[in-house]
């Protein structure tokens, strides 16, 4: 069984720039979550996507979008990027209940200079 | 709106020792509740999954209890070892809904 996998590990881009931040859900997965934790901080809620619709969404700007595939894998895409946004984004994924544990990837850490 | 409370933020135990981490959250109508452990720099670990209708979860050395009345949720790790070094997230979900509510962690050391 894959676990979730995420990339790039990590990322240096400059303010205004976009980026683009991938995950591939844990084998029988249809739930992705993703996620923004700032350094010192838990985790924060970005937004979930269920079979391929956004199920859910955070406190967070239009300007953080997502996607998810038919084979249920995601991405995340950030455009003018802001120093704040500087942090580990981590995806999870999850059978789409809540009876069931959410499985994290080893996240991307982007660097917003 | 629901908040998550870790207290205390750092912890430093000497090996051998039991300890008790607390998860405390203001909206007691949770779904489930989950403990994490979070290397340096690196994702996040699942260790126990409790049901709102369960008391507690047991995983080897870990023992994680919920009292939902009064929000409150311990992590019970017993014989601390140097390798248990690592920040120890909370978090929480509510009918209907996956997004996981999640505290600030408890940064524990285990001195050898």
């Amino acid at each position: 069984e894959t676990g979730v996998t995420q990339s790039p590990t990590h990322l240096i881009k400059t303010r205004g720039q976009q980026v683009t931040l991938r995950c591939s859900s844990q084998s029988g997965h249809n739930t992705v979550s993703w996620y923004q934790q700032a350094l010192g901080q838990g985790p924060q809620f970005i937004f979930q996507y269920y079979r391929e619709e956004e199920n859910g969404r955070g406190n967070f700007p239009p300007r953080f979008s997502g996607l998810q595939f038919p084979n249920y894998s995601s991405e995340l895409n950030v455009n003018a990027l802001e120093l704040d946004d500087s942090a580990l984004y981590l995806c999870a994924s999850s059978f789409g209940d809540p009876d069931h544990e959410q499985f994290f990837g080893p996240g991307t850490r982007l660097t917003v200079l | 709106k629901q908040e998550v409370t870790q207290i205390p933020a750092a912890l430093s135990v000497p090996e051998g020792e039991n300890l008790v981490l607390n998860c405390s959250f203001t909206d007691s109508a949770i779904y489930n509740l989950q403990w994490f452990r979070q290397d340096p720099g690196k994702g996040l670990t699942s260790l126990l999954l409790i049901q709102s209708s369960q008391r507690e979860q047991t995983s080897g050395r870990l023992n994680a209890s919920l009292d939902k009345s009064s929000g409150r949720s311990t992590l019970y790790i017993a014989a601390s070892q140097p390798g248990d070094s690592a920040t120890y997230l909370c978090a929480v979900t509510h009918f209907g809904n996956e997004k996981l509510t999640f505290g600030t962690g408890t940064r524990l050391t285990i001195i050898p």
